[in-house]
């Protein structure tokens, strides 16, 4: 089993819409988590950081539930912007990143 | 600040060939990656440098090697190319290896061999 799993979508949803995706982890001493952001054939960017109490950057909001493993992102009223591959990154104790394959968005007019 | 660099930008190579990819970065990062990128399968770690002059192998090193020349530069050698090896190639680099430390890529390397 691979040690981040993510939904390859893709998640097709309308301009204005509210979409929300999931990230499970196997390594329960994980030290930390992140979203990144891949547009098509670029290089990834930092989305956010997630937090243990949950965290909100404008639109974004990513939720860490230790207890069943997974970590999430919302995003609300999605723009045509939005649309790229949001990477889960878990961060174990050896401080080496583990990413997830990604979540595929596209928003639509 | 130019960030992350990486040449070349792109290279086909034949079955057999050797390469180097270069790396460097202007932020005075103490650690650094390389990972590839194939369809379906995410980013792999090949090899990492937590600081200059320490190396080590990531999840995918085989048929890699690499060389922390200095602070700033982390090239990754391919000796004798094979088709699996065509790929894109990430160098990344972050300030120290600890939870939470931003990564920072470079734009990539799509390298094809025939």
């Amino acid at each position: 089993r691979k040690e981040v799993e993510q939904d390859p979508g893709p998640f097709n949803v309308p301009e204005g819409a509210t979409v929300a995706f999931n990230c499970t982890y196997s390594n329960s001493a994980s030290q930390s988590f992140f979203w990144y952001r891949q547009d098509c054939r670029k290089e990834p960017k930092l989305l956010m950081s997630v937090y243990s109490s949950g965290n909100e950057d404008g639109r974004f909001t990513a939720q860490l539930n230790r207890a069943s493993q997974y970590i999430s992102l919302l995003i609300r009223d999605s723009k045509l912007s939005d649309s790229a591959t949001y990477l889960c990154v878990m961060m174990p104790p050896t401080y080496i990143p583990t990413f997830g394959r990604g979540t595929s968005l596209i928003v639509h007019p | 600040n130019a960030g992350v660099t990486q040449t070349p930008k792109f290279q086909v190579l034949k079955t057999g060939q050797s390469m180097t990819l270069q790396c460097a970065q202007d932020m005075n990062h103490n650690s650094m990656y390389w990972y590839r990128q194939d369809p379906g399968m995410g980013l792999r770690l090949i090899y990492y440098s937590a600081s200059e002059g320490t190396t080590d192998k990531g999840e995918v090193p085989n048929g890699y090697n690499v060389s922390r020349l200095n602070k700033r530069e982390f090239s990754l050698r391919l000796e004798s190319a094979a088709p699996s090896q065509t790929s894109v190639y990430f160098c990344a680099s972050s300030g120290e290896l600890v939870a939470y430390n931003e990564q920072f890529f470079g734009p990539g390397t799509r390298l094809t061999v025939l």
